[in-house]
């Protein structure tokens, strides 16, 4: 079955740029059928969606996070990643990458989630 | 932003009692409203998509209902694995926002 396993440092110094990668196995980042979206949560605090990307590259991202986010695609590593630049404190949070998918046509949601990778933002 | 609140932010019951959550979405979404169930250090799952399509291997003691603005989550015998934050989505428009969660706790 179709897995996602996050990587990447877990901590980064403040005005920093976090960089994260969501490796994908069982599947194919290149299907045409999904978004490869990414979806944070501060320790103790609920859920704050990124944006995502399809296969053709093409993004959406959060207006409050749009000016630092930067989503992108590998279809021959079958991965892709997240870029968030100029980070503070309140970018520490719990990543989550997950395949968003048309569920009942034109329904989505995110039904494969990876386990989540802890970026704590200090110096 | 469509802003999603839930209610209420924490609830306590045993197991075997009915509980219903609520979800409020602050514009029209239509029956794009997705439920997520998360354990505690673990991420989140998809119970239901579409207001009311379980997810494949989800029991059938969880229900959900509504549309346009208004929505909720019914768990109708809460079993001690359904202690958990719920989550409700929407999926309507970007930035698909969701809802501040709902922590069920054992009484």
């Amino acid at each position: 079955q179709v897995q996602l396993q996050e990587s990447g440092p877990g901590l980064v110094k403040p005005s920093e740029t976090l960089s994260l990668t969501c490796t994908v196995s069982g599947g194919s980042v290149s299907s045409g059928s999904y978004f490869w979206s990414w979806i944070r949560q501060p320790p103790g605090k609920g859920l704050d969606w990124i944006g995502y990307i399809d296969y053709s590259g093409s993004t959406n991202y959060s207006p409050s996070l749009k000016s630092r986010v930067t989503i992108s695609i590998d279809m021959s590593k079958n991965q892709f990643s997240l870029k968030l630049s100029s980070v503070t404190a309140a970018d520490t949070a719990m990543y989550y990458c997950a395949r968003r998918s048309f569920l009942t046509g034109s329904y989505t949601a995110c039904d494969i989630w990876g386990q989540g990778t802890m970026v704590t933002v200090s110096s | 932003d469509i802003q999603m609140t839930q209610s209420p932010s924490s609830l306590s019951a045993s197991v075997g009692d009915r509980v219903t959550v609520t979800c409020r979405a602050s514009q029209t979404i239509s029956r794009y409203l997705n439920w997520y169930q998360q354990k505690s250090g673990k991420a989140p799952k998809l119970l239901i998509h579409a207001t009311s399509t379980l997810q494949s291997g989800v029991p059938s003691r969880f229900s959900g209902s509504g549309s346009g603005t208004d929505f909720t989550l019914t768990i109708s015998s809460l079993q001690p694995e359904d202690f958990a934050t719920y989550y409700c989505q929407q999926s309507y428009s970007t930035p698909y926002t969701f809802g501040q969660g709902t922590r069920l706790e054992i009484k």
